[in-house]
């Protein structure tokens, strides 16, 4: 089973700050890797995929770099709205597996 | 727009069987570019992966959860199902289904994609 390692666990930021999330895999998985934001009590939902592929009707802040076994999620000029939980997610082997979140809290 | 939305008992007592059904609208479950699956969220914790089906009843499931899973398709009621059997106290959480594109290499090794729609979920306790 692939293991995908997220830093920071927890972040408190202002807004208009610039944010780094950083998703770590247990071994190489190409660009099997997508990310997603989950706001308190609601469903996830898909920010990018393959690593680097913005999905559709995600504002232009969020971007996502890497490949093999360090990724990133890259949030520009945070918006309180951004305010939320962020997990990573491999899609390379099954099973598929999920980071362990990174909560974000706009100050 | 497709839609998913789960449904299902929101309390299950410990050693019985959890049973949900995510229904599908907007679109249709038996379209060939799909597989349906289910993830569960503990309360206060991450994401788990438990299992995917596609149209033709074609599953796989996650091998911690395996020997109690059976994840079904009903293309008539556009409608996939869970069943997690001998529940207990730790299968308490919230389930979501959600849809994801697929592909087979040509080694015909199944790789799933972006889960890019989900349903709400539905909070499921296991208490007596």
């Amino acid at each position: 089973e692939i293991v995908l390692t997220q830093s920071p666990d927890f972040q408190s930021v202002t807004p208009k700050e610039k944010v780094t999330i950083t998703c770590r895999a247990s071994q190489s998985i190409g660009s099997s890797l997508h990310w997603y934001q989950q706001k308190p009590d609601q469903s996830p939902k898909l920010l990018i995929k393959y690593a680097s592929q913005s999905f559709s009707g995600v504002p232009s802040r969020f971007s996502g770099s890497g490949s093999g076994t360090d990724f990133t999620l890259t949030i520009n000029s945070l918006e309180a709205e951004d305010a939320a939980t962020y997990y990573c997610h491999q899609s390379s082997s099954l099973p598929i597996t999920f980071g362990q979140g990174t909560r974000l809290e706009i100050k | 727009q497709l839609q998913l939305q789960e449904s299902g008992p929101g309390l299950v007592k410990p050693s019985e069987t959890l049973s949900l059904t995510c229904t599908v609208s907007g679109g249709s479950i038996s379209s060939s570019s799909y597989y349906w699956g289910w993830i569960r969220q503990p309360p206060g914790k991450g994401l788990e992966w438990i299992g995917s089906i596609y149209y033709s009843g074609s599953t796989y499931y996650n091998p911690s959860l395996k020997s109690r899973v059976t994840i079904s398709v009903d293309t008539s009621k556009n409608q996939f199902s869970l069943k997690l059997s001998s529940v207990t106290a730790a299968d308490t959480a919230v389930y979501y289904c959600a849809r994801s594109f697929y592909y087979y290499d040509s080694s015909g090794y199944y790789y799933a994609e972006a889960f890019d729609i989900w349903g709400q979920g539905t909070m499921v306790t296991v208490s007596s």
